[in-house]
């Protein structure tokens, strides 16, 4: 079935600093979806995109659908202590064909935000 | 708006019994999914139900199973538990017909011992 690669698995940056993670497929994706959980919770849609080549903002979150539509890009900005959690990418698979209420997910990068 | 509820929030059972976990969609959604998030295996899809009607299914055993109710409130019941079962189970609603967006409940926490 189709997978979801995400990178890094896991990130140590301190207050203030830029974060970057990707994922990646190999297949194609119509819709990327990036979702933060925080530990014994469920997972919180930031940002969804639909397009290729399309870029969406969510405040400090900046995500953007690939060009060739097989990987999508999370950037934070200035991070801060309550960035930290999971980061997952997602999507629905089977481009093109049925994939009722089916999200496939990567993962997961792991953000840690040093004071 | 009131977001995805799941009753029980933690649960423990013992190898053999079963187990109905619930979930209230948010108000207007009709399709309800179902996930199990473990450490070793991440998210891995269920079932989708809408209308009252399970659409998609993922590759679980028969142990697992669902239904939805005219309501839209969804439960799952998983049978003959295995100490593998022990996982966060995860429910999420969309409109269905709009995009792909998924919103989740804060999850069930089962344990089998």
């Amino acid at each position: 079935g189709q997978q979801l690669n995400q990178s890094p698995q896991s990130m140590f940056i301190q207050e203030g600093e830029d974060v970057s993670m990707n994922c990646t497929s190999s297949s194609i994706f119509n819709t990327w979806l990036w979702y933060k959980q925080d530990p014994g919770e469920g997972p919180v849609l930031l940002i969804a995109l639909y397009k290729a080549g399309e870029l969406t903002s969510n405040g400090r979150l900046t995500a953007q659908f690939g060009t060739t539509r097989k990987d999508s890009f999370l950037n934070i900005s200035a991070s801060i202590p309550s960035d930290v959690g999971i980061y997952f990418c997602a999507g629905p698979p089977n481009a093109g064909g049925t994939s009722y209420g089916k999200l496939t997910f990567g993962q997961g990068t792991i953000l840690t935000v040093h004071p | 708006k009131a977001g995805v509820t799941q009753t029980p929030r933690y649960l423990i059972k013992t190898r053999g019994q079963q187990v109905t976990l619930s979930c209230s969609p948010i108000s207007g959604h009709r399709s309800v999914s179902w996930y199990q998030q473990t450490p070793g295996q991440g998210l891995q899809f269920l079932f989708e139900y809408f209308s009252e009607t399970q659409r998609n299914k993922g590759n679980f055993p028969g142990r697992f199973s669902g239904r939805q109710f005219s309501n839209s409130r969804s439960e799952m019941n998983v049978s003959t538990l295995e100490l593998g079962d022990s996982a966060l189970y995860l429910c999420a609603s969309s409109l269905a017909r709009v995009r792909n967006e998924q919103f989740f409940g804060p999850g069930t926490r089962l344990t089998v011992l």
